[in-house]
């Protein structure tokens, strides 16, 4: 039971242009979502967050969108450079009932930015 | 600030083999994750642990196990070692935080 999905393995975007990654979830208890960005022979490092009260978070170049009625979030990346080069790894979690940071990972998109 | 770290970085084992991977987490983090990373999959929870307590668990067989030291550095073990086991295993730590990841042991099993 996929609980995480993204759909797309992977992406090629022109650097300058926004890139932007999907991922659709089933469990409606999930409260806090993440996005993490894999290189490799790297672990994942953490990229930004959003918790379900919210809608839209954004850091710098990178905006996460969070559509609850459609079980749905998004990773914009504007403007794409190449070094944004990596896996994204979407990920989900269900803070309550001492679930703790136990996170619910999608199978990561690989996005390729071309110069 | 030191991040997680894992050793060792690469571990080669025979089926029905033992393995054991060690984790040291961020200083002042408390909670450690191991997940796996199978090839073409996304990670898969496996194990928390809290202040020396297994907090929870994934779908995972009894014979990954684990457990974590009094300085909060961590271990997991993997018995009776089958060829779907080899893998990618992360390491992650918090302390009401996101989860810091380590760079992981591949771990082969032949």
């Amino acid at each position: 039971d996929q609980q995480v999905k993204q759909n797309s393995p992977s992406l090629s975007v022109q650097e300058g242009r926004i890139s932007i990654l999907n991922c659709d979830y089933t469990n409606s208890m999930f409260d806090y979502f993440l996005w993490y960005k894999k290189y490799p022979a790297e672990g994942p490092t953490f990229l930004i967050s959003i918790s379900s009260i919210k809608d839209k978070n954004e850091d710098g170049r990178f905006t996460v969108f969070l559509n609850k009625s459609a079980k749905h979030l998004s990773l914009h990346i504007v403007p794409s450079q190449p070094g944004d080069s990596a896996v994204y790894f979407c990920a989900a979690s269900q803070m309550i009932y001492n679930q703790g940071g136990k996170l619910i990972f999608g199978q990561g998109t690989e996005l390729s930015v071309k110069p | 600030e030191a991040g997680v770290t894992q050793s060792p970085t690469h571990l080669i084992k025979t089926r029905g083999q033992q393995a054991t991977l060690r984790c040291s987490p961020i200083s002042g983090h408390t909670s450690v994750y191991w997940y796996q990373q199978a090839l073409g999959l996304g990670l898969q929870f496996l194990l928390w642990y809290d202040e020396g307590e297994e907090r929870n668990r994934g779908n995972f067989p009894p014979r990954f196990s684990g457990r974590q030291f009094p300085n909060y550095s961590s271990e997991l073990n993997v018995n009776a070692l089958e060829l779907e086991d080899s893998a990618l295993y992360l390491c992650a730590s918090s302390w009401n935080s996101p989860l810091h990841f380590g760079n992981g042991t591949r771990l082969t099993v032949t």
